[in-house]
């Protein structure tokens, strides 16, 4: 199964708070898990990635949570930021050396919005 | 600008014409993806290259899609006798082989079937 599912569909964060999306995956085959940010009229910016072997992963005011056993990301977005308010996407990809190696199964996306 | 570039970045076109996008990648990247992106919904593959070499074609990619890489440079998609379930935002990616820390997207050709 090479489904990635992401929640929420969307979320509204005041400034200064933390905003959180979480992912779950089915495919244990997946080996590298990032995060893309998305504004409108542009494609999918990366944020910041993960592989398995590693339960967090923090770049700036980006973290990433990997929980393997339960197949579950998340980013947390610290100090949430106007300029901050997009859509962002999960992403997973098959294992390294594999004919689909670079091919990225999305989640649905969250949009979200920060309040000033 | 050294990114990944699409054009044109919108078309609209009247339902069973034919279209034809461009991709211009990073200039040393080798493996080129193509996307389709519905409104509320996240990218979903539809095909890549190594280099000139077609590797893999997603169940998306109907007998009135196809894509070409003549010189491992740029990309071009046609969609033949277009359908307004076609109309998407077409994303073009591109990246060094292994290098998914590389992976750069453009901004897409917003297509309208009407």
């Amino acid at each position: 199964q090479q489904q990635v599912k992401q929640s929420p569909q969307s979320l509204i964060v005041q400034k200064g708070g933390i905003s959180i999306i979480n992912c779950a995956y089915e495919n244990t085959a997946f080996d590298y898990f990032p995060w893309y940010q998305q504004f409108p009229g542009k494609g999918p910016a990366l944020l910041i990635a993960i592989r398995p072997d590693v339960s967090e992963k923090k770049e700036g005011r980006f973290t990433i949570s990997f929980n393997k056993s339960a197949k579950q990301f998340s980013l947390h977005i610290m100090d949430s930021q106007p300029g901050d308010s997009a859509t962002y996407f999960c992403a997973a990809s098959l294992n390294a050396g594999g004919t689909s190696y670079g091919k990225l199964t999305f989640g649905q996306g969250t949009i979200l919005t920060v309040h000033p | 600008d050294t990114g990944v570039s699409q054009n044109p970045r919108h078309k609209i076109t009247k339902r069973g014409q034919n279209v034809t996008f461009r991709c211009d990648p990073i200039s040393e990247h080798n493996r080129l993806y193509w996307y389709r992106q519905t409104l509320g919904q996240g990218p979903e593959f539809l095909t890549y290259f190594q280099n000139e070499a077609q590797l893999e074609k997603s169940r998306l990619l109907s007998d009135r899609f196809s894509a070409e890489r003549p010189k491992g440079s740029f990309s071009t998609l046609e969609i033949q006798r277009t359908e307004q379930g076609d109309s998407a935002m077409y994303l073009c990616a591109s990246s060094l082989v292994g290098g998914l820390y590389g992976y750069t997207f453009g901004s897409g050709t917003r297509l309208t079937v009407v």
